[in-house]
């Protein structure tokens, strides 16, 4: 079985541009996490997809923070503009179902620095 | 706003020794779950425990929660280095089901 899929592995930009992740769940996911990992810290969660609606996002900066997932599958982060705190891992992770003790699948994340 | 605090933040012991981590929040909660973190790696689910007094043993490490204390422990018998690791609780809310995670716990077996 595939695991979760992200793209890119890497990223620097410079603050204030714009940058996107992509993230492609295990097949059959309903629903699909974004979580922002700081170094030296816990993943945070930032945004919670069941399916292509939103159940969760009161963490996610909506200021400069967008998230979605059309059709259900795969889903995009954008932060615009970057700022210098942005700078962590950005993991995505799926589970087949919320709410019931399912287990969290997580990708191998992106690692965005901004300078 | 909900808090889930582990300790100790870093440990350091033998090979062969046992040691337990301990993981307290602040909200109630019915899902707890542990995972395992290496260096420079994602995160692995380790464990699962959805009810009060919910114990699950895999290896040398084994979990357990008491839902009235608002505790879990993640207890490490016979420590070998390949158990050197970042180890997260989370947590995850009952009512909204937001997840917290906790600060992780850097474990370093010492051969």
């Amino acid at each position: 079985e595939a695991g979760v899929a992200q793209s890119p592995r890497y990223k620097i930009i410079e603050k204030r541009q714009s940058v996107a992740f992509w993230c492609n769940p295990i097949s059959g996911h309903a629903t699909l996490y974004w979580y922002q990992q700081i170094l030296g810290q816990g993943p945070k969660l930032l945004i919670q997809f069941q399916n292509n609606g939103v159940v969760d996002d009161s963490q996610l900066p909506k200021d400069r923070f967008s998230a979605e997932r059309l059709k259900g599958v795969d889903s995009t982060l954008k932060i615009q503009p970057a700022k210098l705190e942005d700078s962590a891992v950005y993991l995505c992770a799926s589970s087949s179902l919320a709410g019931k003790g399912e287990t969290q699948y997580f990708g191998p994340g992106t690692r965005l620095l901004v300078l | 706003e909900l808090k889930v605090e582990q300790n100790p933040l870093f440990l350091s012991m033998q090979e062969g020794k046992n040691y337990t981590i301990y993981c307290n929040y602040s909200t109630t909660s019915d899902r707890l779950y542990w995972y395992r973190q290496d260096p420079g790696k994602s995160l692995e689910s380790l464990f699962v425990l959805l009810s009060n007094g919910a114990v699950k043993q895999e290896g040398r490490l084994m979990a357990s929660l008491d839902t009235k204390a608002r505790l879990s422990t993640l207890h490490i018998t016979a420590a070998v280095h390949d158990l050197s690791a970042t180890y997260f609780c989370a947590v995850a809310r009952k009512i909204g089901n937001q997840f917290y995670f906790g600060t992780g716990t850097s474990l370093t077996v010492i051969p």
